[in-house]
């Protein structure tokens, strides 16, 4: 069964700092897509980024950037120059291929508070 | 594009009274999903519909919950009779596809609270 973990629960930053969230998942296939959410106090979850096993290729965009690794089965997201407007609670999400078509497994979510 | 609607926003209920939400998806997306998050939890899949099938509903507690989607677009998710632990945020979420590269576009969600 496939599961992710954030350790995380809680992250304080001052505004200008930079944030990583942590995020390691298990799987059995070899093909899959991992993903990071955003749900601001508004409580929508808004898509932010998305990356499937076969490309480990880390990636920036704008201040946002991941560290995909499939040797240690992470997939970390950096805020880089974190604004006050980035507070919200993050997740860690992954869907399998296959069959299991695009159904997704959370993370249990890390809240990042960025202070003025 | 208008995103993923979801009405009401928030609900207030006593115990063993029922209650019904509402989603419309993104135009065009055949697939929509049901999620429940519990406070301080990541989301969890109730149950997902393409177009006016049901894909997957093995989390649905269907004893007490049931949902539709007839005519392949807007869906009801209903509980009957609701427990205090069915206190949670409901998300509606919709995608093209069903296909791995599908990604989930999520509502506003609605926030139950059970008295």
């Amino acid at each position: 069964a496939q599961k992710v973990t954030q350790a995380q629960t809680e992250i304080s930053v001052v505004e200008k700092e930079d944030v990583t969230l942590d995020c390691v998942y298990e799987t059995r296939d070899t093909t899959y897509y991992l993903f990071w959410y955003k749900q601001p106090p508004s409580g929508e979850l808004v898509f932010l980024i998305r990356r499937n096993s076969f490309d480990e290729q880390n990636e920036i965009s704008g201040r946002y950037s991941w560290n995909f690794q499939k040797s240690t089965s992470s997939f970390n997201f950096t805020i880089t120059a974190s604004q006050v407007v980035d507070s919200a609670v993050y997740f860690c999400a992954l869907s399998e291929g296959g069959a299991a078509g695009n159904k997704l497994t959370f993370g249990g979510g890390t809240r990042v508070l960025v202070k003025p | 594009e208008a995103g993923v609607a979801q009405s009401p926003r928030y609900k207030i209920i006593e115990k063993r009274q029922s209650v019904a939400f509402w989603c419309n998806p993104i135009s065009g997306h055949a697939t929509l999903y049901w999620y429940q998050q519990i406070l301080g939890q990541g989301p969890k899949l109730l149950i997902q519909f393409q177009n006016n099938g049901v894909v997957d509903d093995s989390q649905l507690p269907k004893d007490r919950f049931s949902a539709e989607r007839l005519k392949g677009v807007d869906s009801t998710l209903k509980i009957q009779p609701a427990k205090l632990e069915d206190s949670a945020v409901y998300l509606c979420a919709s995608s093209l596809f069903s296909r791995s590269t599908d990604t989930q576009y999520f509502g506003p969600g609605t926030r139950l609270t059970v008295l």
